[in-house]
């Protein structure tokens, strides 16, 4: 079974500031994918970055970036130059032969 | 544009009641998917549908039943039988070889009981 962690329910960051938000993951398949996905107020699922397992390089997506440590199975998503608009839950989310499976969520809180 | 419907938005299902939550897409993907979310629980697989005519439970599938009779349409429906019906549920799509392509998420449907 595939499983994803998020270990911090609540984060908070100052605006302009920079956070990083934790993922670990399990599972036994060789090929599969990443993603963060934010789901703001209005409830709606907004996908972030994609990663690919097999491609070393880390995603970038303008201001997200992440931290994909194959070995540890952890993929880290950081923010930089955290704007008000970044509010929201953060879903880690692992994808393989099955259907995604989500972790719990982080909330981020930024403050102005 | 290309997007997912979910409706009604609210929805109040009474004891013994089933209800139907419907689920329209028209960015012609094959696979379409049902979760429900509690607070502090995430995202929890309902039921999927990778082709039509064709469907397969998710992790919490008891109490619920879906139809795939259209490509387009999927919908849910919460039967008597699931006794913590209240929740937002949310409804997705992805093109066929799910693994390598992100789901497109409708805006949901918040259920409650009367």
């Amino acid at each position: 079974a595939q499983t994803v962690t998020q270990s911090q329910p609540e984060m908070s960051v100052q605006e302009a500031e920079t956070v990083t938000l934790s993922c670990t993951y399990d599972t036994s398949e060789s090929d599969y994918y990443l993603f963060w996905y934010k789901q703001p107020p209005s409830r709606q699922m907004i996908l972030v970055i994609r990663q690919e397992a097999y491609k070393q390089q880390n995603a970038t997506e303008n201001r997200f970036s992440v931290n994909f440590q194959k070995a540890a199975k952890s993929f880290s998503l950081k923010i930089s130059d955290s704007q008000l608009g970044d509010a929201a839950m953060y879903f880690c989310a692992l994808s393989g032969n099955t259907p995604l499976v989500f972790g719990k969520g982080t909330r981020l809180s930024v403050i102005a | 544009d290309g997007g997912i419907t979910q409706s009604p938005k609210y929805l109040f299902r009474k004891e013994g009641q089933n209800v139907t939550l419907s689920c329209e897409q028209n960015l012609n993907h094959d696979a379409m998917y049902w979760y429900r979310q509690d607070p502090g629980q995430g995202l929890r697989l309902i039921y999927y549908s990778q082709i039509v005519n064709d469907f397969q439970k998710g992790d919490i599938a008891e109490g619920y039943s879906v139809s795939r009779e259209k490509k387009e349409s999927f919908p849910l429906t919460v039967t008597s039988a699931q006794k913590n019906p209240t929740a937002f549920y949310l409804c997705a799509s992805s093109t066929y070889g799910q693994g390598n392509q992100p789901q497109h998420f409708g805006d949901g449907t918040r259920l409650s009981i009367l």
